[in-house]
């Protein structure tokens, strides 16, 4: 079975300092790694994917995570935050262990961003 | 390149009663995937279509049931409504073997 841990809930920062989101996971299998934003009411927006290729993923908006196998994490980064990153933020896991391709989400960390 | 849409946006109902929401898939993508995402929690994954079959479940009852159609659009069947069933229901589109699922803006459903 597959997990994801956030490990805040909440997670505040002044607009351009650096922003970190941690996630730690747990797959029976060479696992897929996203994470997801969503915005108030509205869907969710992939930020960006690890698939078993480089370990450091670069995404949208400046925003990028690494991949560590040794410590089952997945920790999101972003250099200087921004008022328009405040929003909630997923980490999550997916294998085709199963057979098909399923996503588990963990709980979401809040990003909120003062001036 | 259309991407994926969901109707209604909102839905009001009472417990008891049925609902049916509803999912078009992106361009391209022939699998639909169904989340229910409770008040501050993460979605949690309901079930998913494969060539109008179910492909997958997760731990949710039968009253939760779907369809898949030929054009790969989807709906949501809920009965006998329950008050713990209000949520935003998301629908997501992807090819059979992607790991990527793209979202809708999701079905915001109150059970009064």
């Amino acid at each position: 079975a597959q997990s994801v841990t956030q490990l805040d809930s909440h997670v505040s920062v002044s607009e351009g300092t650096p922003v970190l989101l941690r996630c730690n996971y747990s797959s029976s299998y060479s696992p897929s790694l996203f994470w997801y934003v969503q915005h108030p009411n509205k869907g969710l927006q992939l930020l960006l994917k690890y698939t078993s290729a480089a370990t450091l993923v670069k995404g949208i908006n400046g925003f990028e995570a690494e991949f560590k196998k040794s410590e089952t994490s997945f920790h999101l980064t972003k250099p200087s935050a921004h008022m328009s990153d405040a929003a909630e933020y997923f980490c999550v896991v997916s294998d085709l262990g199963s057979g098909y391709s399923t996503l588990t989400f963990g709980k979401g960390t809040m990003l909120l961003v003062s001036p | 390149e259309t991407g994926v849409t969901q109707s209604p946006t909102h839905l009001i109902k009472t417990r008891g009663q049925q609902v049916t929401l509803r999912c078009s898939s992106q361009s391209g993508h022939n699998t639909v995937s169904w989340y229910q995402q409770a008040l501050g929690q993460g979605p949690q994954f309901i079930f998913q279509y494969y060539r109008e079959e179910e492909n997958g479940r997760g731990n949710f009852p039968p009253r939760f049931s779907g369809l898949q159609f030929p054009n790969y659009s989807s709906e949501l069947n809920v009965n006998a409504l329950e008050l713990d069933d209000s949520a935003l229901y998301l629908c997501a589109s992807s090819m059979r073997d992607g790991y990527e699922q793209y979202f809708g803006p999701g079905t915001r459903l109150t059970v009064t």
